[in-house]
């Protein structure tokens, strides 16, 4: 089974609110990223985990904070989003060493900043 | 110059066609090549996965990837209307590398 589910599906947001997204895969991945996908572009690296520690931050602005609270989970929380961050946020994971080229992706959370 | 180009289409095909996409890049040191299938408003779901050259077949898929030229292809054979979605390439250097997506193609396939 290789799913990775994303929650919620579609989040509106304003400005000054606080949102998270949640992220689930139980394939035994140690693996965890994050990406942004404006339409009609490829899907852009925003954050890595490996072994539920941040190896790799694309220079990211700090409105995004992720958290990855077990080998299970993946958290992206939002504040103080601006209308530009509106996006398709797609989660994935894979296995480390060799077989970590193999990215598996959840379906993804449209977000809307108002 | 980006490292992986691919053409954004779209590509329209009539049902029962050969689909044919590829990809470019400069970067020889890529040894990892990728296929996703991205619907609209959906995620990519992995299609076909292939280390260093060679040819790959996965029922209708056939990829191939030529590190001579630095050119991979996804060929799609009968294709279906269900077909129609966006095709990213994507390519690494090595296990811990990070993962290079082309621009995406748009593909339909009309009844």
């Amino acid at each position: 089974d290789t799913e990775v589910t994303q929650t919620p599906k579609h989040l509106v947001m304003g400005m000054t609110n606080k949102k998270s997204l949640k992220c689930e895969q139980h394939m035994g991945h140690r693996a965890m990223y994050w990406y942004k996908q404006k339409a009609k572009k490829p899907p852009e690296l925003m954050f890595v985990y490996s072994y539920e520690k941040l190896s790799i931050n694309e220079s990211v602005p700090s409105r995004f904070s992720p958290e990855c609270p077990n080998s299970s989970l993946l958290n992206l929380h939002l504040h103080a989003l601006q209308p530009e961050d509106s996006a398709l946020y797609l989660c994935a994971s894979s296995q480390v060493g060799e077989a970590k080229n193999i990215q598996y992706f959840g379906a993804g959370t449209r977000l809307s900043v108002l | 110059q980006k490292e992986v180009e691919q053409d954004p289409g779209p590509l329209s095909v009539p049902e029962g066609a050969i689909v044919s996409l590829n990809c470019t890049y400069s970067n020889s040191a890529f040894q990892y090549f990728m296929w996703y299938r991205q619907y609209s408003r959906k995620g990519p779901e992995l299609l076909m996965y292939t280390y260093s050259s060679g040819n790959k077949e996965d029922g209708r898929f056939t990829a191939q990837v030529d590190k001579s030229s630095k050119y991979i292809s996804l060929f799609i054979r009968d294709s279906q209307p269900s077909d129609s979605a966006t095709y990213l390439c994507a390519m690494k250097k090595d296990s811990w590398g990070k993962l290079q997506f082309g621009a995406g193609t748009q593909v339909v396939v009309t009844p």
